[in-house]
């Protein structure tokens, strides 16, 4: 049992290059969403989807875009890399209240 | 997007020494409280998922209890180990199960 798969785990970025991070999960959740850990901040929501073909912004959705084309992909797209944008980014996918399960992490770096 | 809060925001305890932490978050439209362990350089992983008023949780020398009423959590750990050394995260998700996150509290025992 997969759970929530999430690559790359290391990317470096030239400001103003675009990447899709990919999130996918095998566990059939409706709900899948992005977050942002930077230090001292926890994490924060920049997009979610309750299901395929719905997606909403977070708390920090600006320079990124999601797509939810099936219930098991969700994509997140940087338009312009900034260096505001190097963090570590997380995917995660729940059903109802229950707990969420996690990727193994993004660590990005904008350069 | 919820307020929820963390406290202390660093924690430094003996090994052996018992701690707890807070959590806080709005007593209206409530779900559910999640508690989250996260160690360095891995994924967030579940620990508790909370939903009525005066639930107490506990799995191994790890507790939490949930006081929907007054909007309020919190996390006891017995006799800490080093490897309890972590951020502890909780989590509150909205009517859509967007979850959001307190800041953390990073807790580090000394052997």
């Amino acid at each position: 049992n997969a759970g929530v798969t999430q690559t790359p785990k290391f990317q470096v970025l030239k400001t103003g290059q675009s990447m899709t991070l990919q999130c996918a999960q095998d566990m059939n959740h409706e709900y899948m969403s992005w977050y942002r850990q930077d230090p001292g901040m926890g994490l924060r929501l920049i997009h979610y989807s309750v299901g395929a073909g719905i997606t909403d912004q977070g708390e920090v959705p600006n320079g990124y875009n999601v797509s939810r084309s099936t219930t098991e992909d969700f994509p997140l797209r940087l338009l312009s890399a900034a260096p505001s944008q190097t963090s570590v980014y997380f995917c995660a996918s729940t059903t109802g209240a229950k707990r969420a399960f996690f990727g193994q992490g993004t660590r990005l770096t904008v350069v | 997007i919820l307020n929820v809060e963390q406290s202390p925001q660093s924690l430094h305890v003996q090994e052996g020494d018992s701690t707890n932490f807070t959590c806080s978050f709005p007593s209206s439209n409530f779900y559910a409280l999640h508690w989250y362990r996260w160690e360095t350089a891995k994924s967030p992983e579940a620990l508790f998922v909370m939903t009525l008023n005066g639930d107490e949780k506990k799995k191994g020398r790890i507790s939490a209890t949930l006081n929907t009423k007054e909007g309020y959590s919190y996390l006891y750990i017995k006799g800490s180990q080093p490897e309890d050394s972590a951020t502890y995260l909780c989590a509150s998700p909205n009517a859509g199960n967007m979850l959001t996150f307190g800041g953390g509290t990073r807790l580090m025992v000394k052997p």
